[in-house]
C-alpha cells in the first residue's frame, strides 16, 4: 500500500510570505503528527490531529497552524515565515491515537528554505 | 515530561566490527520505546519498538536493543556492521498517540 506523502518536497519562500504543506497518510490511518526537524534543535513535536482534531500541540509560535480534513489529509501552515523557519518538516501517518500497537509511519518530509 | 538523551553525536566504526548507540529516556510515566533510522534527504523508517514483554527486541537487519527499566535505557547495537548501515539513528519515546519525543540523532559512520 502507498505510504504517507508530503508535497511539495521543496520549498522556497521569502521572509514574511506564508506557506501550506500537506500530507497525505496511509489509507486508513486517522492519526497524523507533524514535525520540524533542524540541525540545531532536532526533531520537535508540532502538533498532531485525530479524526480532524487537534490533540497535542508542541511549543511553537502561533504562527503555526494546522488542520485535518475528513479524508484524513492534513495540512500545516506557517505564517510570517521567518529565516528560522527552514527546516525539513515532517509528517507521520498512524492507524489510531494511543495504544500498545502505537508505530507511526514518516513521510519524506518537505525541505522548507526561508530566503 | 518526557526527554531523551543520545549521548553519542557521531559514531565512526569500521566494517563487520559491533556498535552501540546509546540511548537513555526521562519519564515520570510508562513509555514506548522507538529506533527510528534516516537516510540523507529521507524520512525516518522504523528500526525497532519496545511496547511491553521481552526487554530485547530485534529487527529484521541485524540490530537489537534492550529496554533497562531500572538505567531507563535502550541502547542500540549490532554485532556486525555493513556500509549500508551508514545512516543518522534516532531514539524516541512515546507516551500515547502520535506524539513522539527525540533525541538529537547519532551519526553512524561505516569504514570500509
Amino acid at each position: 500500500k502507498a505510504g504517507v506523502t508530503q508535497t511539495p518536497r521543496y520549498l522556497i519562500k521569502t521572509r514574511g510570505q506564508q506557506v501550506t504543506l500537506s500530507c497525505s497518510p496511509i489509507s486508513g490511518h486517522r492519526s497524523v503528527s507533524w514535525y520540524q526537524q533542524t540541525p540545531g534543535q532536532g526533531l520537535q513535536f508540532l502538533f498532531e490531529y485525530f479524526s480532524e482534531t487537534q490533540r497535542n500541540k508542541g511549543n511553537f509560535p502561533g504562527r503555526f497552524s494546522g488542520r485535518q480534513f475528513s479524508n484524513s489529509r492534513s495540512e500545516m501552515n506557517v505564517s510570517t515565515l521567518e529565516l528560522g523557519d527552514s527546516a525539513l518538516y515532517l509528517c507521520a501517518s498512524s492507524l489510531r491515537a494511543g495504544g500498545a500497537n502505537t508505530e507511526a509511519f514518516f513521510g519524506q518530509g518537505t525541505r522548507l528554505t526561508v530566503v | 515530561a518526557q526527554s531523551v538523551t543520545q549521548l553519542d553525536s557521531q559514531v565512526p566504526v569500521f566494517e563487520e566490527a559491533p556498535v552501540e548507540l546509546r540511548c537513555n529516556y526521562s519519564s515520570s510515566v510508562s513509555v514506548y520505546l522507538f529506533w527510528y533510522v534516516q537516510y540523507p534527504n529521507q524520512g525516518l523508517q522504523l528500526l525497532l519498538k519496545y511496547l511491553s514483554g521481552s526487554t530485547l527486541v530485534e529487527s529484521i537487519n541485524g540490530f537489537e536493543a534492550e529496554f533497562n527499566k531500572s538505567q531507563t535505557s535502550f541502547h542500540l547495537r549490532k554485532p556486525s556492521v555493513h556500509i549500508s548501515d551508514t545512516a543518522e539513528y534516532f531514539c524516541a519515546v512515546s507516551v500515547s498517540g502520535n506524539q513522539f519525543y527525540f533525541g538529537t540523532g547519532t551519526s553512524l559512520t561505516v569504514i570500509p
